[in-house]
């Protein structure tokens, strides 16, 4: 069965360096999310992806935060200057529409120390 | 926006018994309803959903819930618990009438099932 996937699982990072994570979402899929959540908290929207450009984004999801398509199969979120408040899980997902299913990746666990 | 609440942050039910975890939602439009598991370092997995249609949904692993538009509630629920179900379980939902792929998630509410 096709999956999301995610890589890294872990990352550490500086606080003010750049992180990049990166997802494979199912290949037929059109639609790619980007979720966090906070250790002990709920998950949270940050982003929706489709035709090469964001469709919405939370409040979250500030100038420090940027998403792309780079190739085919890729989708990445950056975040350019890492705050403390930034360690979290986060979650790829993707769906064949805007209003279907997301199917969600493993995760990746973000440490700004 | 919409919104969903789980009131129950915790939820203990002894193996075979029968399981429920409490969803209530807020939307404008028409509800899109979700379910999903968490297990430990793992990802969200998807259970069910309700779009339109019988207002009893069944979905993964034996569990169903039940679509109540007078309640606004989509509570998740299991006939016979099974120890391997001890998860986190989130309820979200999508609001029909923006269009929006902004899905909502609650709290979550941690089941615990005891042999």
């Amino acid at each position: 069965e096709p999956e999301v996937t995610q890589t890294p699982s872990h990352q550490v990072t500086q606080m003010g360096q750049e992180v990049i994570l990166r997802c494979v979402p199912i290949s037929n899929h059109l639609y790619f999310y980007w979720y966090r959540q906070i250790l002990g908290q709920k998950v949270e929207f940050l982003v929706s992806f489709y035709n090469n450009e964001i469709s919405e984004k939370s409040e979250i999801f500030d100038d420090q935060f940027s998403v792309e398509r780079p190739d085919g199969s890729n989708f990445t979120l950056k975040i350019r200057s890492t705050k403390l408040e930034d360690s979290a899980m986060y979650f790829c997902a993707s769906s064949t529409s805007g209003l279907s299913t997301q199917y969600f990746g493993p995760g990746t666990r973000l440490l700004v120390l | 926006a919409q919104s969903v609440a789980q009131p129950e942050d915790q939820v203990n039910v002894a193996e075979g018994n029968p399981l429920t975890v409490k969803c209530t939602y807020s939307v404008s439009g028409n509800p899109y309803l979700f379910w999903y598991v968490q297990y430990p370092n793992r990802g969200l997995q998807f259970l069910l959903k309700y779009i339109t249609g019988d207002n009893l949904v069944k979905g993964s692993y034996g569990f169903e819930a039940e679509f109540n538009k007078s309640q606004t509630s989509f509570h998740l629920k299991k006939p016979s618990a099974l120890v391997s179900d001890s998860a986190l379980y989130f309820c979200a939902v999508r609001d029909d009438l923006y269009n929006n792929n902004d899905m909502r998630f609650g709290a979550g509410t941690r089941l615990t099932v005891k042999p």
